[in-house]
């Protein structure tokens, strides 16, 4: 069936360093992809998104980029901070309504 | 509070007992969705609804599941002769469009 791909599963880097997610959705209907963040035991919550008319969007340290023909698009986050640590989801539109969610990344940012 | 709630947040019960969440959407949304999330995993799309009618429902939903939103407002999501298979979070989350979704806190359930 249809679903996302999410790469890596774990992530860890040093505070100031940049860190990347990358994803691969397969439903060819898709065209809007958001960004949750997930800290524990907390609600996901919205950090970013693009629609699939754009092939790049920033927002200060966040941006995303989308390759449609490829079907992939990447989470970029810089100069990491400690507070950036938490549990990251890429997300997908379905045709009909509601979002594929990946597995998650969960990222550890070392101070 | 103005954001999506959801009511219990926990839940234990015995294997075979039925339980029922609600959820309350942020008021002016017009579109809820139910996910499943199991630890160390993405939520999964469950079932969505559009004002009081429900468009879609995934094959993940078995007989034993149903949701209603009657009045296009609150909804419930029932779940008749729980097995220990449907220990999860369950969220809900609402939007305006199709795109941002808001959500819950979730409630946890625990099947014994």
């Amino acid at each position: 069936g249809e679903n996302v791909e999410q790469h890596p599963s774990t992530l860890s880097v040093q505070e100031g360093d940049s860190a990347v997610i990358k994803c691969t959705y397969s439903d060819s209907a898709s065209n809007y992809f958001p960004w949750y963040k997930q800290e524990l035991g907390k609600r996901p919550q919205l950090i970013i998104d693009i629609r699939s008319n754009v092939g790049e969007k920033k927002d200060q340290r966040i941006a995303v980029t989308l390759n449609k023909t490829a079907k992939h698009f990447s989470l970029h986050i810089t100069e990491t901070q400690p507070e950036d640590s938490a549990v990251y989801f890429c997300a997908a539109s379905r045709r009909a309504g509601g979002f594929y969610f990946g597995s998650g990344t969960k990222l550890n940012v070392k101070p | 509070d103005t954001g999506v709630s959801q009511d219990p947040r926990h839940k234990i019960t015995k294997r075979g007992q039925n339980v029922t969440f609600r959820c309350d959407p942020i008021s002016e949304h017009n579109r809820l969705y139910w996910y499943r999330q199991t630890l160390g995993q993405g939520p999964e799309f469950l079932t969505y609804f559009q004002n009081e009618a429900q468009l879609e429902k995934s094959r993940l939903l078995s007989d034993r599941f149903s949701a209603e939103r009657p009045k296009g407002s609150f909804s419930t999501l029932e779940i008749q002769r729980t097995e220990q298979g449907d220990s999860a979070m369950y969220l809900c989350a609402s939007s305006s469009d199709f795109r941002e979704q808001f959500f819950g806190p979730g409630t946890r359930l625990t099947v014994l």
